[in-house]
């Protein structure tokens, strides 16, 4: 299995501009994660989905920030419109089931947003 | 409120030398607290974990002590090496949910040669 995979590595953008970061799970895995990584706050949990449906997603910052996942194996996290304070590392992260423990991370999106 | 707390926040440790890293926790629930190990550029993975019925785990060089009654647990790193420079997370969850991963604000190791 390739892993998490998740797309683009890295992200430049301007403030205002829409930002799409994708992610496609392990094959097989049923919960999926998004985290944002910064070094003040370190690792943050965005939302999450069990079996493609949104379960909890009270650590996404605001109404800026929206996630889907239309199918088992694509999600995406879309900020509208970004701002810097939104660069950061954005990782996401699968586990086969819930309760496994095990959480398999991609290698991330870095974001800057000038 | 931080559910898990890490320190330090980043440690330097001569090749061959021990590392260890501290992290507590708030909820007496959690019954499985991993560690995962990041290196630049890299997403997180598993390092070692262990859940609350033991008081140690040993995994190699790896070793994590567990100490329920203080709600702490520590990664101890023997003969740490070079390559072991990365950044490390606790984490706590609940295994019955397995959904909220409560991770720590990480140690960055660096391991002289």
């Amino acid at each position: 299995d390739a892993g998490v995979i998740q797309s683009p590595r890295h992200e430049v953008t301007e403030m205002g501009q829409e930002v799409t970061l994708r992610c496609k799970p392990i094959s097989g895995h049923n919960s999926l994660f998004w985290y944002r990584q910064t070094m003040m706050r370190g690792l943050e949990l965005l939302i999450y989905f069990n079996n493609n449906v949104p379960i909890d997603d009270s650590g996404m910052p605001e109404d800026r920030f929206s996630a889907k996942m239309p199918n088992a194996s694509f999600s995406t996290l879309k900020i509208q419109p970004s701002e810097p304070r939104d660069s950061a590392v954005y990782f996401c992260a699968s586990s086969y089931r819930v309760g496994a423990n095990v959480l398999t991370f991609g290698a991330g999106s870095r974001l800057t947003v000038l | 409120q931080q559910q898990v707390k890490q320190s330090p926040q980043s440690l330097i440790v001569q090749k061959g030398g021990i590392s260890i890293i501290n992290c507590a926790y708030e909820n007496t629930a959690f019954d499985y607290f991993p560690w995962y190990q990041q290196f630049p550029g890299k997403g997180p993975a598993l390092l070692i974990a262990i859940r609350p019925d033991v008081s140690e785990k040993k995994e190699g060089r790896f070793t994590i002590s567990f100490n329920k009654s203080a709600k702490q647990f520590s990664l101890h790193i023997m003969d740490s090496q070079p390559g072991d420079s990365a950044t490390y997370f606790c984490a706590a969850t609940l295994s019955l949910t397995g959904n909220q991963f409560y991770f720590g604000t990480g140690t960055s190791l660096t391991v002289i040669p």
